[in-house]
């Protein structure tokens, strides 16, 4: 069973900000958020993670609650390329064996 | 800098074939994992390597098999195949510092 909860499915409109929650009701201490994506069902791709503090990079902005118990992942300004599966992950600096990936929200970005 | 390379990309077998997914890495990292997506689901942990020389059973093992072959190598198995193994295959590779998982581009295989 997936460690986190996300929603199914969301849309967004070609140049808003898309903001993707996720809820991380059994995460440790120890553990790292993470987000990936899936386009078209190539590999997943990897996005951006955290541990405390909110993080930005070229893809995104992730911002993690002070409890750790959710996360957002936002796209600044979504382009049609954006679409795609996008999974949020508890991870721990001791590997992935442990990691479950659900099946993440379906991403649609609407010209 | 290829990354992480599956071949083949796409493959179909009858029932009882036996095949090799190969998966190769040129980041020299130490981690190398299987999974495998089927349809609507999320992706589920077959076997996984931390080091050369080791390997360990995932979430669902069975009917397969791996060999770390070196580090840069990772293969995975399917001895007698069955209908229940149709999926897509990931082959995954880890840094040291356990971060980031970079992916291959996945195996669809099919068994008729």
């Amino acid at each position: 069973d997936a460690k986190t909860t996300q929603p199914t499915s969301m849309d967004c409109a070609e140049g808003r900000a898309a903001n993707l929650p996720c809820n991380h009701s059994t995460i440790s201490g120890n553990e790292y958020v993470y987000w990936y994506r899936q386009i078209h069902s190539q590999g997943p791709q990897y996005i951006i993670h955290g541990l405390k503090n909110n993080e930005t990079n070229e893809m995104a902005s992730l911002i993690i609650t002070e409890d750790r118990k959710s996360s957002t992942l936002i796209l600044p300004h979504a382009t049609l390329r954006d679409t795609a599966v996008y999974y949020c992950i508890d991870g721990s600096s001791g590997g992935y064996q442990k990691v479950t990936f659900g099946t993440g929200t379906k991403l649609q970005v609407i010209p | 800098n290829a990354g992480v390379t599956q071949t083949p990309k796409f493959q179909v077998l009858k029932t009882g074939q036996s095949m090799t997914l190969q998966c190769a890495q040129d980041m020299n990292h130490n981690s190398m994992y299987w999974y495998r997506q089927d349809p609507g689901m999320g992706l589920r942990l077959i076997y996984y390597s931390a080091s050369e020389g080791t390997t360990d059973k995932g979430e669902v093992p069975n009917g397969y098999n791996v060999s770390r072959l070196n580090k840069r190598e990772f293969s995975l198995r399917l001895e007698s195949a069955a209908p229940s193994q149709t999926s897509v295959y990931f082959c995954a590779s880890i840094p040291p510092w356990n971060t980031e998982a970079f992916f291959g581009q996945g195996t669809r295989l099919t068994v008729v």
